[in-house]
């Protein structure tokens, strides 16, 4: 079975912090994702990622950068926190950017900025 | 542009009861559907999806979605509910140029009552 993990399931930060949200996918897969889960709105693209140092913005990257160093880590950066990023964070993974590849999510990550 | 509209925000059914979740969805090259489910805690797992051919899909945990392309509609459902069902539900959608990237609904949560 495909693992998703993100190192943290809450977190807790101030207003202007540098945050990192990390996560890692365990089967050798191409694309990696970050999503943003907010109440009545869904999910929404945040960053993505078809490769290795490549990344593609989403629909909603302002105030976020990604790094993907390696092909099983993507991590998510916040420069300056600030309390419209409290969310929950999910990050998710698949095979390849063929449509028919399922993404695989982990559990999440529910930041507090305040 | 596409988007997805999932109307119902909350629905609560009867353990035993059946169940519809209903989802449309624009897309301007031929779409391809999915519906996944979020149980308290967890990340999104994949029910089920469709790509072409029948327009009647199976999934897991005895879910079922039928794509009608004149509605704009890829409709879920379930004959008789368990409470274990209870979880949010995202429909989704997405197409060959799309990179393996989602558009997701708002999400329907839903509540089953004893």
């Amino acid at each position: 079975d495909v693992k998703v993990t993100q190192s943290s399931r809450y977190l807790v930060k101030r207003t202007g912090e540098k945050v990192f949200l990390e996560c890692v996918q365990d089967m050798d897969h191409e694309n990696m994702f970050w999503y943003r889960q907010d109440p009545g709105l869904g999910l929404r693209l945040i960053y993505f990622s078809y490769d290795v140092k490549m990344k593609e913005k989403g629909d909603i990257p302002e105030g976020y950068s990604v790094s993907r160093e390696k092909k099983e880590r993507f991590s998510l950066i916040l420069e300056s926190a600030s309390t419209n990023q409290t969310s929950m964070y999910l990050c998710a993974s698949s095979l390849s950017t063929e449509i028919n590849s399922p993404l695989h999510f982990g559990n999440g990550t529910r930041l507090t900025v305040t | 542009a596409q988007s997805v509209t999932q109307p119902d925000i909350h629905i609560t059914v009867s353990e035993g009861a059946s169940l519809e979740l209903r989802c449309n969805y624009s897309y301007g090259a031929t779409p391809y559907l999915f519906w996944y489910v979020q149980s308290p805690g967890q990340g999104l797992q994949l029910l089920l999806k469709y790509f072409s051919g029948d327009t009647l899909v199976q999934g897991i945990k005895g879910f079922e979605a039928e794509f009608k392309r004149s509605q704009s509609s890829f409709n879920l459902r379930k004959p008789s509910v368990h409470w274990s069902d209870a979880a949010e539900y995202f429909c989704a959608v997405g197409g060959t140029d799309s990179w393996g990237k989602l558009q997701f609904g708002s999400g329907t949560q839903v509540v089953v009552t004893p």
